[in-house]
């Protein structure tokens, strides 16, 4: 089935400084979510791109669709608390979502 | 408000023993699925519903059975033959049967443990 490749698998950043996140696919994407957990929680959805080269942005949280549509990142500003959890990619294909490994955020104040 | 409930939030199976998560919706969505997810680990699909009276297998289906006799309500048994159960069992679900573009929206989760 599809594979969704994420690096890194954890981050660990003082606060303030950046964080970014990749997934990658071997193959043509239809589109890509992107989900964020909180310690002990469940995802919650946070974006979905679907155009080649899309950007688009959330107040501190930037995320991109590469004009291939085989890769995507979340780019986050200036990392605060609030950041920590777990950030996943998913991917649409046959009626089914392919979730990331995920890429574990801690953050030290 | 709408919202997607799992109960129970944590679970405890003895050797040999099926047990039963549930999942209600009351957002009117036609999708309904259910993930594994072990720790360090990403969701894994087990079972899936596009529509009442419909599922289909995910990835690692084995050891697992589902049923979506209403819209709102998609039971998955964890049976005797799943060796490995002990991991957090997320359901979701979205507002169309196919899931294309659309957000998944899931429940709090349930923990599955081995006595």
């Amino acid at each position: 089935g599809q594979q969704v490749m994420q690096i890194p698998q954890y981050q660990h950043v003082q606060e303030g400084e950046d964080f970014t996140t990749y997934c990658n696919s071997s193959t043509t994407l239809s589109n890509i979510q992107w989900y964020k957990q909180r310690p002990g929680g469940h995802p919650v959805f946070l974006i979905q791109l679907v155009k080649s080269g899309e950007v688009k942005k959330q107040k501190r949280l930037t995320f991109q669709f590469g004009e291939a549509k085989k890769n995507s990142s979340l780019h986050i500003t200036a990392t605060q608390t609030t950041d920590v959890g777990t950030y996943f990619c998913a991917a649409y294909n046959f009626n089914k979502f392919y979730f990331g490994s995920g890429t574990k955020l801690n953050v030290k104040p | 408000d709408g919202g997607i409930t799992q109960s129970p939030k944590y679970l405890f199976r003895k050797e040999g023993q099926n047990v039963t998560l549930s999942c209600e919706q009351n957002l009117n969505h036609d999708a309904m699925y259910w993930y594994r997810q072990d720790p360090g680990q990403g969701l894994r699909l087990i079972y899936y519903s596009q529509i009442v009276n419909d599922f289909q297998k995910g990835d690692i289906a084995e050891g697992y059975s589902v049923s979506r006799e209403k819209k709102e309500s998609f039971p998955l048994t964890v049976t005797s033959a799943q060796k490995n159960p002990t991991a957090f069992y997320l359901c979701a679900s979205t507002r169309s049967g196919t899931g294309r573009n659309q957000p998944q929206h899931f429940g709090d989760g349930t923990r599955l443990s081995i006595l």
